[in-house]
């Protein structure tokens, strides 16, 4: 079965550019999940979805960046302008969410961002 | 503070041997937790759910200390391949929301 899928898979840009980053969850996940890795920050939560509505953005740095799930397929993460302090590992997650939080998150391969 | 804090390592230790791993939580309110392992650059991948009354997968033991607000891992017999980065993970205030600590980095040596 194929898992999350992200791409691009690596993505080097030039600051003030825009940036897409795509991700296709993993079929029958009502859970989608957008995080941004850095070394001196690890691991954050930028934006989730449940049932394709935003349900916490409160991990979006700014108005430069902004996420949308237009169906239960699909979502896009876009910086605009984007800058070098960017320059990230971004992954995309997906689970089946009931209450409790629980049930596994399973995370895409990631998209490597540099921004020049 | 963090409200996942991890101790960053690295443990160096050498094949056979027995390691642990702490993490402490902020949120008294967190439901769940999980240990997650990260290879070097790739997506991290669950490792186990902790329960309250502490549960064993094969060579790895979690625990959980709700009073303390403590989460622990210990890895048995360790062996070349256990050598990745450990992330210790709680839910937030709203349910499906993850919070990642830093991470532990292990090097299992020959």
């Amino acid at each position: 079965d194929a898992g999350v899928i992200q791409s691009p898979r690596h993505e080097v840009t030039e600051m003030g550019q825009e940036v897409t980053l795509r991700c296709k969850p993993i079929s029958g996940h009502n859970s989608l999940f957008w995080y941004r890795q850095t070394m001196m920050r690890g691991l954050e939560l930028l934006i989730y979805f449940n049932n394709n509505v935003p349900i916490d953005d409160s991990g979006m740095p700014e108005d430069r960046f902004s996420a949308k799930m237009p169906n239960a397929s699909f979502s896009t993460l876009k910086i605009q302008p984007s800058e070098p302090r960017d320059s990230a590992v971004y992954f995309c997650a997906s689970s089946s969410q009931g209450a409790g939080g629980r049930e596994t998150q399973y995370f895409g391969p990631g998209t490597r961002l540099l921004v020049l | 503070r963090k409200e996942v804090e991890q101790d960053p390592g690295p443990f160096n230790v050498p094949e056979g041997a027995t390691v642990a791993f702490n993490c402490t939580y902020s949120n008294s309110a967190s439901q769940s937790f999980f240990w997650y392992r990260q290879d070097c650059r790739k997506e991290p991948k669950l490792l186990m759910s902790v329960y309250s009354s502490g549960n064993e997968d094969g060579r790895f033991t979690a625990q959980l200390n709700r009073a303390s607000q403590y989460i622990s891992l210990l890895i048995r017999d360790s062996k070349l391949s256990d050598s990745a980065t450990y992330l210790c993970v709680v839910t937030g205030n709203q349910g499906g929301k993850l919070i990642f600590g830093q991470g532990t980095e292990l090097s299992v040596k020959p």
